[in-house]
């Protein structure tokens, strides 16, 4: 199947540390997609890269892609307790969306 | 700016009675519309999606269906509710267009269902 699988499942950090969560699919994708989700909410987009892309970011997000390893990762430095919400890759091609099962993360303050 | 809106926010039904969800996009024409599911604590399950009105494709068999009667307007049905059917409800919509496209997906706040 195309599904994205992130791992690890949860994460704990402390605040201020860095956190790394990484999302593998198995397919060719037109782009992959991290989402955040607080609990029992809709999901909010945090950053898009192409499959022509290896590398992009937003303000305290990175997120890189390797397609010979159909894996991306996303990184949120400096993180806050704010940060707490699980975080899903989604991997698109034509107009489907698959999403991952999520990473939880939890930011201790 | 693009809203989307769903409702209700929670419901509570017995099993066998049919099931109304409905989601409405403000301030773009002709996107597409998706409904997932989501278990507790998993990821989402895409159960269908809209390119357009009267255009609907399930991609996962089972009692619920879904309707586009308007441009902006996605309901997600079913005539008897089962316990499985239980699950967070989550309606979004995307622009339009191919495969080089920005397609991100602006989500609604979603519907809380527990079947009894």
């Amino acid at each position: 199947s195309q599904q994205g699988e992130e791992d690890p499942q949860a994460l704990s950090i402390q605040e201020g540390e860095n956190a790394t969560m990484n999302c593998s699919y198995k397919t060719s994708i037109n782009n992959l997609q991290w989402y955040r989700q607080n609990s029992g909410r809709g999901l909010v987009h945090l950053i898009l890269i192409r499959s022509n892309e290896r590398e992009k970011h937003s303000g305290r997000l990175r997120v890189t892609l390797d397609t010979s390893k159909k894996s991306s990762s996303l990184l949120i430095t400096a993180s806050r307790a704010a940060d707490t919400a699980s975080y899903f890759c989604a991997t698109s091609y034509g107009q489907n969306f698959v999403f991952g099962p999520g990473t939880r993360l939890s930011v201790l303050p | 700016s693009q809203t989307i809106h769903q409702w209700p926010a929670t419901l509570v039904q017995p099993v066998g009675s049919p099931l109304s969800l409905e989601c409405t996009v403000e301030g773009t024409s002709n996107p597409n519309l998706y409904w997932y599911r989501q278990a507790a604590g998993r990821g989402l399950q895409l159960l269908f999606y809209s390119v357009g009105i009267g255009q609907i494709s399930s991609e996962v068999p089972q009692n619920l269906s879904a309707s586009r009667p308007q441009d902006r307007q996605f309901i997600l049905s079913s005539k008897k509710l089962l316990l499985s059917d239980s699950g967070f409800y989550l309606c979004a919509w995307s622009p339009i267009g191919g495969l080089s496209s920005y397609n991100e997906q602006f989500f609604g706040p979603g519907t809380r269902l527990t079947v009894l």
